[in-house]
């Protein structure tokens, strides 16, 4: 069964300071990996994926993510964090079934931005 | 614009009733999912359905029911069975293939 696993709670950055979430997956084929963004009482917004090819992959809001096999990890970064960034971030994996993608995430964390 | 509509907002449900949480689409997709979200426990998937009149029990489905009689609309219902149901809901659709999960706004249940 796949897993994803997201050891971070909570963390709080500095406005301006970079950022690295870490997410780590278990999946025993090549995975399909999401992170997601969720404002409070909100839906949650794609910010990237990965399926195949190159290893680092950008998404929306100047955040990237880096897929590394060797430790089944799928970390996310920015450069340089915006107050707006707070939200709370998931992780998650998924898998095919019947060409569709059954996904599952991870239990989140909560990014507090201080200025 | 395309989007999922979840309603209502917030729902407040006494012990014992059922209760309808609506989602409905307007992006052609074919599969619609149906998740519960717990602080600090992420998001667990009760119910989905991949074609209209087809719908397969997530990992937490006791307690819930669910239909799929169009491709625009997928209701939750949380029955009185459900043994702790206050919690935020949230609706997701997809297309075949890998471009993630568009979802809804979520609907807030409370039972008083």
């Amino acid at each position: 069964a796949q897993s994803v696993t997201q050891p971070d709670i909570h963390i709080t950055v500095s406005e301006g300071a970079s950022l690295e979430l870490r997410c780590n997956y278990s999946y025993g084929a090549t995975p399909y990996l999401f992170w997601y963004v969720q404002s409070p009482g909100q839906g949650l917004q794609l910010l990237l994926k990965y399926f195949s090819g190159d290893t680092l992959v950008q998404g929306i809001k100047g955040f990237e993510a880096e897929f590394k096999r060797s430790q089944s990890s799928f970390n996310l970064r920015k450069p340089s964090v915006h107050w707006s960034d707070a939200a709370e971030y998931f992780c998650a994996v998924g898998s095919p079934s019947g060409g569709y993608q059954k996904v599952t995430f991870g239990t989140g964390t909560k990014l507090q931005v201080i200025p | 614009d395309g989007g999922i509509t979840q309603s209502p907002k917030y729902l407040f449900r006494k012990e014992g009733q059922n209760v309808t949480l609506s989602c409905e689409q307007n992006l052609n997709h074919d599969a619609m999912y149906w998740y519960r979200q717990d602080p600090g426990q992420g998001l667990r998937l009760i119910y989905y359905s991949q074609i209209v009149n087809d719908f397969q029990k997530g990992d937490i489905a006791e307690g819930y029911s669910v239909s799929r009689e169009k491709k625009e609309s997928f209701p939750l219902t949380v029955t009185s069975a459900q043994k702790n149901p206050t919690a935020f809901y949230l609706c997701a659709s997809s297309h075949v293939g890998t471009d993630g999960y568009t979802f809804g706004s979520g609907t807030r249940l409370t039972v008083v």
